[in-house]
């Protein structure tokens, strides 16, 4: 299957500043995807990524709090923006690629954001 | 509206056999996968069911009825580093959904 290289792993940030998340895969993939995982729970979509077109965002996920950006086939980016202790998550980016069976989801390897 | 259930926790000894039960509705199908996650790190892919019936992957199979809108994951010969969360996740046109997970833990 596709590996998919993010960073940063992990990292703690001021409440008010916003962090830039990067994803990049070692292939082509149409659509890229953007999730939140709360401690203890599932997946939850925030946005798709389409490259040459905006993101898609879903409910409760608005671009001025969850910019992305997909400038190519390879690469994705999703900032948190005027960040508050509540948006203390992990996020992964995933890719469906044709490389994985079922045409399945890649995933990053996480960012853990602490927020103080 | 579209809905996963799973059981949230599971128990099971080393070297038994577990069955973990997935109940979807969704407004499309296109596939439903099974996805192993340990503490801290990113989902790793398990199996893929499109059509009805059981997938074997050596220790792991997966089941899925359409019809039913049912799925599980089996898992034998148990061992103590396959506890972790598993996940089913259900596709839809070109959107996943994901269950909340059921937490096993493998016991000696």
């Amino acid at each position: 299957s596709a590996v998919i290289s993010q960073k940063p792993s992990r990292d703690i940030c001021q409440r008010g500043t916003s962090l830039t998340i990067q994803c990049q895969v070692d292939s082509q993939v149409t659509m890229m995807f953007w999730y939140r995982q709360q401690p203890g729970q599932s997946l939850t979509l925030i946005a798709t990524a389409n490259q040459g077109s905006e993101a898609t965002y879903e409910s409760g996920f608005v671009i001025d709090k969850f910019p992305i950006s997909r400038p190519n086939l390879t690469f994705s980016t999703l900032t948190v923006s005027n960040m508050s202790p509540e948006d203390s998550s992990i996020y992964l980016c995933s890719a469906r690629t044709e490389k994985a069976e079922g045409y399945g989801y890649t995933f990053g390897s996480g960012t853990r954001l602490t927020v103080v | 509206g579209q809905n996963i259930d799973q059981p949230t926790e599971m128990t099971a000894t080393e070297g038994a056999i577990v069955q973990i039960n997935c109940t979807y509705q969704t407004s499309g199908f296109n596939g439903l996968f099974w996805y192993q996650q340990h503490a801290g790190e990113a989902p790793t892919f398990l199996s893929y069911n499109v059509l009805d019936g059981l997938e074997e992957k050596g220790r792991f199979s997966s089941f899925l009825s359409r019809s039913k809108g049912y799925s599980y994951l089996l898992l034998k010969e148990l061992q103590m580093k396959d506890s972790a969360s598993y996940l089913c996740a259900v596709t839809g046109g070109f959107k996943t959904i994901f269950g909340a997970g059921t937490r096993l833990f493998v016991k000696a």
